[in-house]
């Protein structure tokens, strides 16, 4: 079946570091893959998204390419910020499904 | 507030209680799903709801769990004889439709004594 596989945390980098943070994937036809990001306190939400391949999702700074050839979106920052402490999810909807499936997370500390 | 919103915040509750689990979806959002996040795990799906169909009940874990959704709007996730392993946070979330982004609610945390 489906499945995400990102690297496990946490991930501990000082203030203005280059972030990656590795998710490949098993799916069938065509997903769509996305990133999540959970702030500390609050809910869910979308980071960046892409949904074919080459196709780069980008936000706040994030970027992910869609590579097929590989199967992986990996996340990437060239410089974090404290304030992007949090935990990451890396996850994917088939096509035409419903079913979002996501990796277990990783959770990324940023130090002053 | 115009987010996704469950309540409780927090449920404990003692083995073998039932105990039920609420989801406000956001305003005409027609696509609605359940997902459970236990301990260091990534998110489980549940169920998805469109209105207030559910095409694939194949995610709950067992069949103390139900879910209904009434009126296309409010969800309820029930769990009957609860166990230990229930424990989790369990997480909301709508859409306008299934191809489009899913926001999440802040989630119930379950802790099963």
């Amino acid at each position: 079946g489906d499945s995400v596989t990102q690297m496990e945390g946490p991930v501990t980098l000082s203030e203005e570091a280059f972030l990656t943070i590795n998710c490949t994937y098993t799916a069938t036809g065509y997903p769509s893959l996305f990133w999540y990001v959970q702030y500390p306190g609050e809910g869910l939400q979308l980071l960046l998204k892409a949904t074919k391949a080459d196709d780069k999702g980008s936000n706040k700074g994030f970027e992910a390419t869609y590579r097929k050839e590989t199967t992986s979106f990996h996340l990437e920052k060239g410089s974090v910020q404290v304030s992007d402490s949090a935990v990451y999810f890396c996850a994917l909807r088939n096509t035409g499904g419903f079913k979002t499936i996501f990796g277990a997370g990783t959770r990324l500390f940023v130090k002053a | 507030g115009a987010g996704v919103s469950q309540s409780p915040s927090n449920k404990v509750t003692e083995k073998g209680k039932d105990v039920e689990l609420r989801c406000d979806p956001i305003s005409g959002h027609t696509a609605l799903y359940w997902y459970r996040q236990s301990l260091g795990q990534g998110l489980e799906f549940l169920i998805y709801f469109q209105g207030n169909s559910a095409p694939d009940k194949s995610g709950l874990p067992s069949d103390r769990f139900s879910a209904e959704r009434t009126g296309g709007s409010v969800s309820t996730l029930t769990i009957q004889r609860t166990q230990q392993e229930d424990s989790a946070v369990y997480l909301c979330a709508s859409s306008t439709d299934v191809n489009q982004p899913q926001h999440f609610g802040d989630g119930t945390r379950l802790s099963i004594l």
